[in-house]
């Protein structure tokens, strides 16, 4: 079993529909959780970045961490185009550096 | 990119050649990491550098080593490349560990084919 689970898709959305992608972990060491958007040929770049437990919301971005279901999630609403992306979960524990990452959700937008 | 640049940013290469990819920023980040991304496996760790000169193995290290002489530069290496190493390379920065140091920067990857 992996450390960090998440569904690779694609998930395809009609424009303007609220898109929900999420992960599950084993670690209840984790405490830092990070959402990355990497678009085709080019590398990953960060999204959201939340420590331990709640709600961080940035525009049309919402992350939310459930640490007592191991579960986290990413909202986007009023999906565009430009979202289509493949979006990738990552998560470490307090000390050290090494991220876990999911093996990405491929989101489709069509307009 | 957070000023990280990768070269090659492609590469073809023969079974059993040594290669070399490169990593260089200009942020002046204590951490450096290596990673390749393959279908169904996301990201995965091969090495990382936390100074000059101080590596450590990640979580598929074998078959690869690195090195790092400046604070700029890293450098990955498989000795004697195999078909299984054929992937997309991502090196990543950051500036510590804590709270708003440990977030990682990737740079645009290199995509390296062994046949």
């Amino acid at each position: 079993q992996k450390e960090v689970e998440q569904d690779p898709g694609p998930l395809s959305v009609p424009e303007g529909a609220i898109v929900s992608l999420n992960c599950t972990y084993s670690n209840s060491a984790f405490q830092y959780f990070m959402w990355y958007r990497q678009y085709s040929r080019k590398g990953p770049e960060l999204l959201m970045y939340t420590y331990s437990s709640g709600n961080k919301e940035d525009g049309r971005f919402t992350a939310q961490v459930d640490k007592s279901s191991k579960y986290i999630s990413l909202f986007i609403r009023d999906s565009q185009p430009s979202d289509s992306a493949t979006y990738l979960c990552a998560m470490k524990e307090e000390y050290g550096n090494k991220l876990v990452f999911g093996a990405g959700t491929i989101l489709r937008v069509k307009s | 990119d957070a000023g990280i640049t990768q070269s090659p940013r492609h590469k073809v290469t023969e079974t059993g050649t040594p290669v070399t990819l490169r990593c260089h920023q200009t942020e002046n980040h204590r951490y450096m990491y290596w990673y390749r991304q393959d279908p169904g496996h996301g990201l995965r760790l091969i090495h990382y550098s936390y100074g000059v000169k101080d590596t450590d193995k990640g979580e598929v290290s074998d078959g690869y080593s690195v090195s790092r002489s400046k604070t700029e530069d890293f450098l990955l290496t498989l000795e004697s490349a195999t078909s299984s190493q054929t992937s997309v390379y991502f090196c990543a920065i950051s500036a510590g560990w804590g709270r708003d140091q440990e977030t990682q920067y990737f740079g645009p990857g290199t995509r390296l084919l062994v046949l």
